[in-house]
């Protein structure tokens, strides 16, 4: 499968810690992105990173890319209780025309 | 403007039903799309429209069948579907250039969908 592959599958943390994910993939791509999905709704875009950059900021959120390891990580600071979601990482491969998306995180963040 | 919307929220529909989900943008996106998604798993691609043309069917079975009446519009029209197909129907644009999946996607809430 050429899906990105995430870890932890879950996480539960308290109000003001910080939070990482990691997702990996297995071929070259184009650009990385991570979404947001609170329950039963939809999709929301946090951030975009091209192969060609290695870190990316927004808000509390910092994004690290390594594509020698094949791998990213987003980490989110000083975490809410509004962060409480599952997020996904989502691929373009170099040749691909399709967003693919990993098997995602569940982030619980407790008051 | 940078909402997606779609209709209905829910539906539940028979086996025999014709039902159709519409989606709609004005943020002037050339590229749409519709995933399928279980619960607790990642969306799943269905179709993608390029440009009002059919760029991408991921292989789904003829009782799903898209339409893009124009730029703005996505419907996705459902016939003789099975229990199975029960999920979140979620509609999504982007900016069509560079191969439109290279661009940051804009979903909409979804349509839960329960078939009996």
């Amino acid at each position: 499968s050429q899906q990105g592959e995430e870890d932890p599958q879950a996480l539960s943390i308290q109000e003001g810690e910080n939070a990482t994910m990691n997702c990996s993939y297995k071929t070259s791509i184009n650009n990385l992105q991570w979404y947001r999905q609170n329950s039963g709704r939809g999709l929301v875009h946090l951030i975009l990173i091209r192969s060609n950059e290695r870190e990316k900021h927004s808000g509390r959120l910092r994004v690290t890319l390594d594509t020698s390891k094949k791998s990213s990580s987003l980490l989110i600071t000083a975490s809410r209780a509004a962060d409480t979601a599952s997020y996904f990482c989502a691929t373009t491969f170099t040749f691909g025309s399709r967003l693919t998306f990993g098997e995602g995180t569940q982030l619980t963040v407790n008051p | 403007d940078t909402e997606v919307t779609q209709t209905p929220k829910h539906l539940v529909m028979g086996m025999t039903n014709k039902k159709s989900l519409k989606c709609e943008q004005h943020m002037g996106h050339r590229a749409m799309y519709w995933y399928k998604q279980k619960a607790k798993k990642p969306p799943e691609l269905m179709f993608v429209y390029s440009y009002e043309k059919l760029s991408i069917n991921e292989s789904v079975p003829s009782r799903f069948s898209p339409e893009c009446p124009n730029s703005s519009l996505l419907n996705l029209h459902l016939h003789a579907l099975q229990p199975e197909d029960s999920a979140l129907y979620l509609c999504a644009s982007s900016q069509a250039n560079m191969g439109g999946a290279r661009n940051e996607q804009y979903f909409g809430p979804g349509t839960r969908l329960t078939v009996t």
